[in-house]
């Protein structure tokens, strides 16, 4: 199976900062990458799909980028509703899918 | 609009069969391109992908859990149902069902999710 493994798991920032979460698979997946946030007691959120689609009514200070097994999801500008759980998950086509570990995003 | 709920016991004994069911609204689970997928989450832990089920009735599973899981749907009733044999207490997790639209024929995100069941695994 493919492992997908994020860091930092703890990233302490604060309000207005820039923040980037990376995402490594264990081989290619081309852009088959989603990310998604998850607050405590509550359904994880899509954020973005295809590595760098951001899906709709998500805000566009949240972006993601890379290919093949290398993956970064930025929040520019770090506003108090941020702080939450991030999740990456692969979803190649060839190979059963994975999580990420999950990155928790708290206030320094 | 699109919905998911999951049902079932919260509570199951060691060594039972647990049975979740997924009722869908919005989108019919025969629809070309439907993909819904099973994720749990142990208390305090990672989200974990369990398996899934495409609209031709192709089923995938976790390699981890593949000889316990079953996943299925009831065209008649729009449900996605998921069976897990032998429960153990390290299956207690909150466990959701999760839909990819049907226009990415299963390669994309999981746009829609259900609230998530708890499920205790405690003799």
């Amino acid at each position: 199976d493919i492992q997908m493994t994020q860091s930092p798991s703890i990233l302490s920032a604060t309000v207005g900062d820039r923040v980037t979460i990376t995402c490594r698979a264990s081989q290619d997946i081309g852009s088959w990458l989603a990310w998604y946030q998850q607050k405590p007691g509550k359904t994880p959120k899509l954020l973005i799909y295809d590595a760098s689609n951001l899906e709709d009514g998500v805000p566009s200070r949240f972006s993601g980028g890379g290919s093949g097994t290398e993956f970064t999801l930025t929040i520019t500008s770090l506003q108090p509703d941020d702080f939450a759980g991030y999740y990456c998950q692969q979803y190649n086509p060839n190979s059963l899918w994975t999580f990420g570990q999950g990155t928790k995003v708290e206030i320094k | 609009q699109v919905t998911l709920r999951e049902s079932g016991p919260a509570l199951v004994k060691p060594t039972q069969t647990l049975t979740l069911t997924c009722t869908i609204s919005g989108f019919s689970v025969s629809t070309s391109g439907m993909c819904v997928s099973w994720v749990r989450q142990p208390p305090g832990k990672a989200l974990e992908w369990l398996g899934r089920i495409e609209w031709d009735d192709d089923k995938f599973y976790s390699t981890s859990l593949k000889t316990r899981l079953t996943i299925s749907k009831d065209a008649s009733k729009n449900q996605v149902v998921l069976t897990m044999t032998n429960m153990d207490p390290a299956d207690t997790a909150t466990y959701y069902c999760a839909r990819i639209p049907s226009e990415a024929y299963c390669l994309g995100g999981f746009d829609v999710w259900g609230q998530g069941t708890v499920v205790t695994v405690s003799s």
